[in-house]
C-alpha cells in the first residue's frame, strides 16, 4: 500500500519562481490536507480539502493556492516563491475532517528551498 | 487557545530503560489524541491514537499511551526503548467538527546510547 504519495522530495526554487506540490492518497480517504514544518515550530496547517470539489485555509495559507483535482489528488502551488517559504512541506489524508478516529495519515514530505 | 505543549525538547535514554515522553494539551472541545514519530528525512508515522474508551491505549513498536482527563496530558511510554526508536516525537490534538486541523506539539527528540 503506498498511502500519500508525494512529489517531488526535494527542490531548489528561486525567489519568485512558481511550482506545483503533487499529492496523492490511494486509501479512498475523503479529506485531504498540506502541512508545512519548521524547525521549533511544530506543524501548521495550510489547506485542507474536506471533500472534493471543496478547499479551505488553514492555519498559514498566505501564498499559497489548492487544488482538489479528484477524490485522489490534493495539489499545492507556490505561485511566486519567497525565502520565507523554505519549510519540508506534507500532505496528509484522513476518512473525514470531521472524524479523526481514524488517524490523519502523512506523505513523507516534501523539503523545499527558495533562495 | 488551544495548545499542545511537549515540554522535552531533547531526551537520552539507554537502550534497554524505560522512556516517557509527555505530553499536556489545552482544547476546549473533547480531544483526539495522537502520537507521531518522525525519522531523519522521513514523513509522519502514526504511533497510536485516543478516541474514546479505555484510556491507556496501545500502539505499534511497543508504545503505550495514557490519557489523563484531570491533568490534561497524553503521556507516551515504552518499556524498554531501542535503538531504533532514535528519532522525533509529536504529539497532536484534534477534535469533533475540528475540520482536520490537528494542532502539533514542537516535539521530542530522543537519542538512544547504547
Amino acid at each position: 500500500n503506498a498511502g500519500v504519495t508525494q512529489t517531488p522530495k526535494f527542490q531548489v526554487l528561486k525567489t519568485g519562481q512558481s511550482m506545483t506540490l503533487q499529492c496523492a492518497q490511494d486509501m479512498n480517504h475523503n479529506s485531504m490536507y498540506w502541512y508545512r514544518q519548521d524547525p521549533g515550530m511544530g506543524l501548521r496547517l495550510i489547506y485542507y480539502s474536506a471533500s472534493e470539489g471543496t478547499t479551505d485555509k488553514g492555519e498559514v495559507p498566505n501564498g499559497y493556492n489548492v487544488s482538489r483535482l479528484n477524490k485522489r489528488e490534493f495539489s499545492l502551488r507556490l505561485e511566486s516563491a519567497a525565502p520565507s517559504q523554505t519549510s519540508v512541506y506534507f500532505c496528509a489524508s484522513s476518512e473525514s475532517v470531521i472524524f479523526l478516529g481514524s488517524g490523519v495519515h502523512f506523505g513523507n514530505g516534501t523539503r523545499l528551498t527558495v533562495t | 487557545a488551544q495548545s499542545v505543549t511537549q515540554p522535552d525538547i531533547h531526551i537520552t535514554v539507554s537502550e534497554g530503560a524505560s522512556l516517557e515522553l509527555r505530553c499536556n494539551y489545552s482544547y476546549g472541545a473533547t480531544p483526539y489524541l495522537f502520537w507521531y514519530v518522525q525519522s531523519p528525512g522521513q514523513g509522519l508515522q502514526l504511533l497510536l491514537k485516543y478516541f474514546s474508551g479505555d484510556t491507556l491505549v496501545q500502539g505499534i513498536k511497543g508504545f503505550e499511551a495514557e490519557f489523563k482527563r484531570s491533568q490534561s496530558s497524553f503521556n507516551l511510554r515504552k518499556p524498554s526503548v531501542h535503538w531504533s526508536d532514535a528519532a522525533e516525537y509529536f504529539c497532536a490534538v484534534g477534535a469533533w467538527g475540528s475540520q482536520g486541523n490537528l494542532i502539533f506539539g514542537k516535539g521530542t527528540k530522543l537519542s538512544v546510547k547504547p
